[in-house]
């Protein structure tokens, strides 16, 4: 598992609350990348880094922000969550020209 | 996820059978391109990659085919098992630009009939 661990496992949360899951990694990989997962759209890359305080921008943004304040965390926020933000979130680090992911967060927004 | 196969298109095969998985790509920039397997429940595991200045690369039972022409690849599963049975997504990237970003396709629902 490449030393990857996402936190919490399994989250219900309401409508209109803030929301932070958190990616850990244990082998100092530069590169940390968020991903949703829903049923016909396969991953979608929400945001990346590519160092400390270092981020960028993926294919599904809006709604969600990051932080990465030290090499083994990285941060992602839904601000203020929606029902379609109900979905399974995988993060991942790159080592080499592979991506190794976790085991996944299934948020559900009711 | 254990809905990651639905509204997915499905390749069935039977046991022992060779099976084919292809994928469109977008990006004529993307110089690396990856295969992953996803079962039901985990998060997608590294099957094989190619880099664009190679057409084929050969693994255990799996061998990939890179068209830069069309923007193709595809995924030989020799002789499969039930244990292949999966989602199956290609991934491309641009390493050698400054992003880094690994884009996934929507992926394919490997069923293999005993």
């Amino acid at each position: 598992d490449a030393g990857i661990t996402q936190s919490p496992r399994h989250k219900v949360t309401e409508t209109g609350t803030p929301v932070t899951l958190r990616c850990h990694q244990t082998e100092n990989h530069r590169y940390m990348y968020w991903y949703r997962q829903d049923p016909g759209h396969g991953l979608r890359l929400i945001h990346y880094s590519y160092g400390v305080k270092d981020t960028d921008k993926g294919e599904v943004s809006d709604g969600y922000s990051v932080s990465r304040s030290k090499t083994e965390d990285f941060l992602l926020t839904l601000e203020s969550a929606t029902s379609s933000q109900t979905s399974v979130y995988f993060c991942a680090i790159k080592e080499g020209g592979e991506a190794f992911f976790g085991q996944g967060t299934r948020l559900t927004v009711v | 996820g254990e809905n990651v196969g639905l509204h997915l298109p499905t390749l069935s095969v039977q046991e022992g059978d060779n099976s084919i998985i292809n994928c469109a790509y977008s990006n004529s920039a993307s110089d690396y391109f990856i295969w992953y397997k996803q079962e039901s429940g985990k998060g997608p595991q590294f099957i094989i990659d190619i880099r664009s200045n190679m057409d084929k690369r050969q693994g255990q039972r799996v061998t990939v085919l890179l068209n830069k022409t069309v923007k193709h690849l595809s995924l030989q599963i020799a002789a499969t098992q039930p244990g292949d049975s999966a989602v199956y997504f290609c991934a491309e990237a641009n390493y050698g630009g400054a992003t880094n970003k690994l884009i996934f396709g929507t992926g394919t629902l490997l069923a293999v009939q005993p």
